[in-house]
């Protein structure tokens, strides 16, 4: 199956600072999804990336996906409480039916 | 529409006990899932059915076994557990090959 990195495995900030987790992979990806999980939950679909050099914005969330589509991003603005949890990338090869997850970066914010 | 329904969402087995967790979706989707969520792992794919009929091996699929009793209903198996078994199981699906998808809100297994 595909395989993507993801960074940073955890990240703590104040409340009001941004964040970001990467998402890196070795081939060529179709298109990439993000998911939030909060703690005690399930992971809940963010959004789908699809064309070389996407970016796509909701409220604070910004996603973008690479040039080489090779590599996406997730930046939150002016983080909020409600923004705790984990934020996983996902992908699947080309023509495949397998969706693989990226170990997720874990999220804490300080109030 | 309850989408993604997992039974049990608790469940603490001995070492050697059997057990299958239960996965059924209402949305007629044809993919379905079984993840396993681990601490510091993500979600490690067991198995997955691409379609009615048809079910592959994913990352960690050793001692599991799936069924894909019909279009709605997905099962897991686990004929012996063993402890390195406790873990997180989600069950997911989705519609096509390229959409997003949606998960059940998971069983929490104990292997003791």
């Amino acid at each position: 199956g595909q395989q993507v990195m993801q960074i940073p495995q955890y990240q703590h900030v104040q409340e009001g600072e941004d964040f970001t987790t990467y998402c890196n992979s070795s081939t060529t990806l179709s298109n990439i999804q993000w998911y939030k999980q909060r703690p005690g939950g399930h992971p809940v679909f963010l959004i789908q990336l699809v064309k070389s050099g996407e970016v796509k914005k909701q409220k604070r969330l910004t996603f973008q996906f690479g040039e080489a589509k090779k590599n996406s991003s997730l930046h939150i603005t002016a983080t909020q409480t409600t923004d705790v949890g984990t934020y996983f990338c996902a992908a699947s090869g080309a023509g495949s039916y397998q969706l693989t997850f990226g170990k997720g970066t874990k999220l804490s914010v300080i109030p | 529409n309850a989408g993604v329904t997992q039974t049990p969402k608790f469940q603490v087995l001995k070492t050697g006990q059997s057990m299958t967790l239960q996965c059924a979706q209402d949305m007629n989707h044809n993919s379905m899932y079984w993840y396993r969520q681990d601490p510091g792992m993500g979600l490690r794919l067991i198995y997955y059915s691409a379609s009615e009929g048809t079910t592959d091996k994913g990352e960690v699929p050793n001692g599991y076994n799936v069924s894909r009793l019909n279009k709605r209903e997905f099962s897991l198996r686990l004929e012996s557990a063993a402890p390195s078994q406790t873990s997180v199981y989600f069950c997911a699906s989705r519609g096509r090959r390229d959409s997003a998808i949606g998960f059940g809100s998971g069983t929490r297994l104990t292997v003791v």
